[in-house]
């Protein structure tokens, strides 16, 4: 089974600044997808960035981009000139390309709390 | 615009009772989902369905049931609810089995007393 670790439970950084969370993974898969979802106050799940495994070029969306490191199992998200809506729990998770035998659905790292400091 | 939405957003169940949780896609998507949030645990997949009468169990599927009698509802049971089900529970649906955005409801938190 696959799993998904974020190792920084909460982050802290100063508007208009710069912000790493951390995602590894582990998966004997060799395609899959990666996503990082973000839950502001609201509860809701809001899609930020999405990876291909095959892919090698970092996903990228406005000021959110990815560092993807196939070899390593690394996904991190990279979060520039931080503003105050950027707030929430973000969330990394993986999705095998293979359904079936119970590898389907997202699998979700713990999370991790993002605070903005004005 | 096509939306998910659940209902209830709260309920509080005294232990022992049967619950059902609505959730309702206009999507039109075939795979429809149900995770579970705990602090501490992110979300986990319970039961999740890709077409009319498909459903298949999660990660955490015990003391819970969904059934599939048309594409756009997937209602979720706890057959007799338990304290350890206090929770918050998403739905979600998608459009394919590959790596396409998967769309959540809103949540709907439970206490069970």
């Amino acid at each position: 089974a696959q799993t998904v670790t974020q190792s920084q439970p909460e982050m802290s950084v100063q508007e208009a600044e710069t912000v790493t969370l951390s995602c590894t993974y582990d998966t004997s898969e060799s395609d899959y997808y990666l996503f990082w979802y973000k839950q502001p106050p609201s509860r809701q799940m809001i899609l930020v960035i999405r990876q291909e495994a095959y892919k090698q070029q970092n996903a990228t969306e406005n000021r959110f981009s990815v560092n993807f490191q196939k070899a390593a199992k690394s996904f991190s998200l990279k979060i520039s000139d931080s503003q105050l809506g950027d707030a929430a729990m973000y969330f990394c998770a993986y999705r095998s390309r293979y359904s079936g035998g119970g590898a389907d659905g997202l699998t979700f790292g713990k999370g991790t709390h993002l605070i903005i400091q004005p | 615009d096509a939306e998910i939405t659940q209902s209830p957003r709260h309920k509080i169940t005294e232990t022992g009772r049967q619950v059902t949780l609505a959730c309702h896609q206009t999507w039109n998507h075939n795979n429809m989902f149900w995770y579970r949030q705990d602090l501490g645990h992110g979300l986990r997949l319970i039961h999740y369905s890709y077409g009319v009468h498909d459903t298949n169990k999660g990660e955490v599927s015990d003391g819970y049931s969904v059934s599939r009698s048309n594409t756009e509802d997937l209602p979720l049971t706890l057959e007799s609810a338990a304290s350890s089900q206090t929770s918050v529970y998403f739905c979600a649906s998608n459009r394919d089995r590959m790596g396409t955005e998967a769309f959540f409801g809103q949540g709907t938190r439970l206490t069970v007393v």
